[in-house]
């Protein structure tokens, strides 16, 4: 099935410094979904991206919808210990089933 | 947005069992999906939960180990059945009400003991 590759694994940071994540995929999606996972919750949906190019951002996050379709990234500006947990891209593949990426673990430090 | 109510929570289950897990959507979704998350790991597709039709597995997943209800727009079942410790894991349902912004549950962390 379609994979999409998301880098990096963990992420270990101190307190207010920024976050950059991204995943790549071999094939074309025409959306992009970002979601944070917090310990013993289901994800929950950060942004949505729809078309290519597109920069969105909510709060101290921003995304953008790669020029190719094939890639996104999110930036976290100014972290704070509530930013902590596991962030997944995913996409939408036929039916609306959703693939994730493998997800980027972040740490805090304070 | 919608609400998702999984339970339970958490459960510790005897090998050879099996547990059902329930969805409850606080609307109407036109879809409803499980998936699996083993521990550090990212999520799995199980099947998409049709209504009034059986589910649709994805590619590894059988009916008979995870039998899935839909009996209306609002409310799902899983069932682990006949489980193994390779079943620990946790299992999530989520939904759609239109468009691709899937909202989950809280998920069930399983453990077979």
């Amino acid at each position: 099935g379609q994979q999409l590759n998301q880098s990096p694994q963990s992420m270990f940071i101190q307190e207010g410094e920024d976050v950059s994540m991204n995943c790549t995929s071999s094939s074309i999606f025409n959306t992009w979904l970002w979601y944070k996972q917090d310990p013993g919750e289901g994800p929950v949906l950060l942004i949505a991206l729809y078309k290519a190019g597109e920069l969105t951002s909510n709060g101290r996050l921003t995304a953008q919808f790669g020029i190719t379709r094939k890639d996104s990234f999110l930036n976290i500006s100014a972290s704070i210990p509530s930013d902590v947990g596991i962030y997944f891209c995913a996409c939408t593949q036929g039916a609306q089933k959703l693939v994730f990426g493998q997800g980027t673990r972040l740490t805090i430090n304070p | 947005s919608a609400v998702i109510s999984q339970k339970p929570s958490r459960d510790i289950c005897q090998r050879g069992t099996s547990l059902t897990i329930q969805c409850q959507v606080d609307s109407q979704v036109t879809m409803m999906f499980w998936y699996r998350q083993q521990p550090g790991q990212s999520l799995t597709l199980i099947a998409t939960a049709n209504q009034g039709s059986e589910a649709t597995y994805e590619s590894g997943f059988v009916i008979d180990k995870f039998p899935i209800s839909r009996p209306n727009l609002t409310f799902s079942t899983l069932t682990v059945s006949n489980m193994s410790p390779e079943d620990s894991s946790i299992y999530l349902c989520s939904g759609l009400a239109g468009g691709t912004e899937a909202f989950f549950g809280q998920g069930t962390r399983l453990t077979v003991v």
